[in-house]
């Protein structure tokens, strides 16, 4: 299957400071980037869809001017948590949209994930 | 609306014994359907899909699984387990509503394997 990196792996930070999330799609370009964000012993939660060139599309509740995300080029999507608090530390996982050879060929490639802690 | 309901939220099984981990959907779409295995830590892995093709699909791992429209399912088995694969898995469809095409989750199995 396609590759999703993810960067960094893990993340520690003061609270108040800004921490940025990389997504790459390493060998098909994805016009659209999904991020997620995972509690313990949860499933996933989507917090934006990403789309490039465009605005990101947000989930009700995710705090747009929180989670600023930024989808520059067809294999780059970025997560940007902006002054972070204890309560943000989580899993933040990406995936990317291979669109296949039609609707209904479509699959989302995951992203390893990025662990942050905020102190 | 779309939804998944994963019927049980922990199995247990011996290796080298059937695993069985059930799906449900509704949708009022003609569906696409995943499973995904996520490993403590890690992202998650595609297991396998079905995209309107074949009802009986092959994966990786030996993973299997059937489409059942009747039943609304898309379970998930391997004849025989092994001890890699317990992990949480993950049962998802694809909203093919509007352009924003989200896949909804199930809540996941957690699939332990004892020796």
């Amino acid at each position: 299957g396609a590759v999703v990196s993810q960067h960094p792996s893990r993340v520690i930070c003061k609270s108040g400071t800004s921490v940025k999330i990389e997504c790459r799609s390493l060998d098909f370009q994805a016009t659209t980037m999904f991020w997620y964000r995972q509690f313990p012993k949860q499933s996933l939660m989507l917090m934006a869809t990403s789309n490039e060139g465009s605005k990101a599309t947000y989930e009700q509740g995710v705090e747009k001017d929180k989670f600023l995300i930024n989808h520059a080029s067809l294999t780059l999507s970025t997560l940007t948590v902006t002054s972070a608090h204890p309560e943000d530390s989580s899993f933040y996982i990406c995936s990317a949209r291979d669109p296949g050879t039609g609707p209904y060929q479509e699959t989302q490639y995951f992203g390893p994930g990025t662990r942050l802690l905020v102190l | 609306a779309q939804s998944v309901t994963q019927l049980d939220s922990h199995v247990s099984v011996s290796e080298g014994t059937p695993v069985l981990l059930r799906c449900n959907y509704s949708s009022s779409y003609s569906p696409s359907l995943f499973w995904y295995v996520q490993h403590p830590n890690k992202g998650l892995q595609l297991l396998l899909k079905y995209t309107s093709a074949a009802t009986l699909v092959k994966g990786i791992n030996g993973f299997e699984a059937e489409f059942k429209k009747s039943e609304t399912s898309f379970h998930l088995t391997k004849p025989s387990a092994h001890m890699s694969d317990a992990a949480e898995h993950f049962c998802g469809v694809i909203d093919h509503a509007g352009n924003n095409r989200k896949l909804i989750w199930g809540l996941g199995t957690s699939l332990a394997v004892n020796p």
